[in-house]
């Protein structure tokens, strides 16, 4: 049972331009969502929150987008850099436990 | 210290030998979690403490593995008699609380069983 998915494996941006990934959650208990960034080889980073009851947070060149109907949320990147190329990976949290990862998006910010 | 610091950063075993992984959370932390991915696949939850308490373990495998945060001593994480199907990367986190405050990743071990 995938609680949380995200559906496209891979996206390709030109370096300047918003890169959009994007998450589907299945569980309405889910109290926190959190996306992080994974380079090869090292374990994930933290990038960047939203509480259940809000609806868009914003950190510098990330937005997280979060609609609650749809039960959807969406990470932006603007402008995109190359040194955002990594996998991304959104999760969900219930009471604050543990994470319920998606399968990651690759992204290639291309120069 | 301010990482997480897993050891050792790989590790080989032959199918049935015992396989052990360590986690230092960052200090200050009380919650720990250990994840396994595998195949660059999904992280799948194995279990999460509270200090030296058990917190959540419904993700352990019900056999072979084991895990224990004592005080004053890593944390570890226990695979008795390993199988092939446990190759993969052992992720350990901690964080301060259960208030939604993220999870801070080590870079992980990994583990090949041949």
């Amino acid at each position: 049972d995938q609680q949380v998915k995200q559906n496209s494996p891979s996206l390709s941006v030109q370096e300047g331009r918003i890169s959009i990934l994007n998450c589907d959650y299945t569980n309405s208990m889910f109290d926190y969502f959190l996306w992080y960034k994974k380079y090869p080889a090292e374990g994930p980073t933290f990038l960047i929150s939203i509480s259940s009851i809000k609806d868009k947070n914003e950190d510098g060149r990330f937005t997280v987008f979060l609609n609650k109907s749809a039960k959807h949320l969406s990470l932006h990147i603007v402008p995109s850099q190359p040194g955002d190329s990594a996998v991304y990976f959104c999760a969900a949290s219930l009471r604050g436990n543990k994470l319920v990862f998606g399968a990651g998006t690759i992204l290639r910010v291309k120069s | 210290g301010e990482e997480v610091a897993q050891t050792p950063k790989h590790l080989v075993r032959g199918e049935g030998q015992k396989a052990k992984l360590y986690c230092a959370p960052i200090k200050g932390h009380s919650y720990v979690f250990w994840y396994q991915q595998v195949l660059k696949n999904e992280f799948k939850f194995l279990i999460s403490f509270q200090n030296e308490n058990v917190f959540d373990e419904t993700g352990m495998p019900k056999e072979r593995f084991s895990a224990k945060c004592l005080p004053n001593s890593p944390c570890s994480l226990e695979i008795q008699a390993t199988k092939l199907e446990d190759s993969a990367v052992y992720f350990c986190a901690s964080s301060p609380g259960t208030d939604g405050s993220p999870l801070h990743f080590g870079n992980g071990t990994r583990l090949t069983v041949t």
